[in-house]
């Protein structure tokens, strides 16, 4: 059971580059989370999905788009890269329609802007 | 999101219990108490939550003062290998957790 993968593990890119995070969970979760930690602090929330067709912002959600494919998938896409995205990102789901299931996340996403 | 406070760190010898304490005390009825870790940048791991009552699975058990106003994770055995940031989290809806800065736990061989 692969829970939540993310891809790619790590990236490299320009100032004003663009690229998309993708996810996906085989668990059959309604909602999706992406969030970012950097250095020395806890994850803060970029976007979420409560359920498929829907999205919300979170608490950093300035510089990123979402986009909730279908039920397994939420891609996270900067457009325009700037070295303030350099951050690990996680992806994480949950059966948030009730209201005591815990969220699992994937290994993270390691991007650095250069 | 309850607010909760937990201590920046604690140690711990290995096989010994970790007890780890969070205050939690303005969580509301309804809102549950999560307990997460997070080894060396790995993603965050779920380990175990609950509303009023203790509970236990195969990672740890969790005590829930009857006021509910704060809590403890306990590790029953500790390892080298549970040295990770622990969070207890209490959020209020499905929108999001609020990772704060967490326990840094270091057991100590």
């Amino acid at each position: 059971n692969a829970g939540v993968t993310q891809t790619p593990k790590f990236q490299v890119l320009k100032t004003g580059q663009s690229m998309t995070l993708q996810c996906a969970q085989d668990m059959n979760h309604n909602s999706m989370y992406w969030y970012r930690q950097d250095p020395g602090m806890g994850l803060r929330l970029i976007y979420y999905s409560a359920s498929e067709g829907t999205t919300d912002k979170g608490e950093v959600p300035n510089g990123y788009n979402v986009s909730r494919l279908n039920k397994r998938e939420f891609s996270l896409r900067l457009e325009s890269a700037a070295p303030s995205q350099t951050s690990v990102y996680f992806c994480a789901s949950s059966d948030a329609g009730y209201s005591n299931q815990p969220q699992h996340f994937g290994d993270g996403t390691r991007l650095s802007i250069l | 999101d309850a607010k909760t406070t937990q201590p920046t760190s604690m140690d711990c010898a290995e096989g010994r219990a970790a007890n780890l304490p969070c205050n939690h005390s303005t969580i509301s009825g309804n809102e549950y108490v999560y307990w997460y870790r997070q080894i060396h940048s790995q993603g965050p791991q779920y380990i175990i939550h609950g509303l009023k009552n203790n509970e236990t699975n195969e990672m740890a058990s969790l005590i829930i003062t009857e006021d509910r106003k704060s809590s403890t994770l306990i590790l029953p055995h500790a390892t080298l290998r549970d040295t990770a940031v622990y969070y207890c989290i209490a959020p209020g809806g499905a929108d999001g957790l609020t990772f704060g800065k967490g326990t840094h736990l270091i057991i100590q061989p």
